[in-house]
């Protein structure tokens, strides 16, 4: 089982600051399957990034992918208000079962 | 629109048994993997099992199996997850998500559901 380790666990920032937030894996994510969500208090996730570099549908450019093996980032350019929240990653590149890193909380300085 | 729609917020004493559903609209549900997901109190995701609605073909993790049942219906597009004797550690929120790649074992979810909440207590 691949573990994925998130760093930091916090990140204080303020809007229009650039976030920048690390995802580490055990081993290589085979074919750069990584995925990264947001998670605001009381929702379901939502899926940002897929395959370690694609924005989903309607998800803003301010958000980027980046990395490949066992390191990946999340950068946000800018942040908006509406950027501060729980993420997350996750591989599906392994076998069964597919893993989350335990989250970076995104919160406003 | 496509979603998934899930049932509603669920209290059980330990030992009882449960049954929540995940229902799918808007798209072909039976052509797409539907993945479940535990997040336990103030916790991160954790991956339970998946299922292809238009075989029943489904895959649980290690730590799951034995513990749920999943299982679909694909003539009323719905999913199901189960439990035939409940511990108050199965105190979560359990979410519903569908794989974007639809016949794709390997794959990122792009459609959640707004989670269940079961709670577990004597």
């Amino acid at each position: 089982e691949i573990v994925l380790t998130q760093s930091p666990g916090t990140l204080s920032l303020s809007p229009g600051e650039r976030a920048t937030l690390s995802c580490r894996a055990s081993q290589s994510v085979s074919s750069s399957y990584l995925a990264w969500y947001q998670q605001k208090s009381g929702q379901a996730p939502r899926l940002l990034i897929y395959g370690a570099f694609s924005r989903a549908t309607g998800i803003p450019d301010r958000f980027s992918g980046s990395g490949s093996g066992t390191d990946f980032t999340l950068t946000i350019s800018r942040l908006e208000p509406e950027d501060f929240a729980v993420y997350f990653c996750q591989q599906y590149g392994s076998s069964l079962p597919y893993t989350f890193g335990q989250g970076t909380k995104l919160e406003i300085k | 629109d496509v979603q998934l729609v899930q049932s509603g917020a669920e209290v059980k004493e330990p030992g009882e048994s449960l049954k929540i559903s995940c229902k799918g609209s808007g798209y072909s549900f039976s052509t797409y993997w539907i993945a479940w997901l535990r997040q336990m109190p103030g916790k991160g995701l954790e991956w339970m099992g998946i299922i292809y609605p238009g075989d029943s073909d489904t895959r649980y993790s290690p730590s799951f199996q034995g513990q749920i049942t999943i299982s679909a219906d694909k003539s009323i597009s719905a999913a199901y997850l189960q439990w035939s004797s409940l511990k108050a550690s199965d105190t979560a929120i359990y979410y519903c998500a569908r794989h974007r790649i639809g016949g794709a074992t390997k794959s990122d979810l792009d459609i959640w559901g707004q989670g269940t909440v079961v709670t577990v207590s004597s």
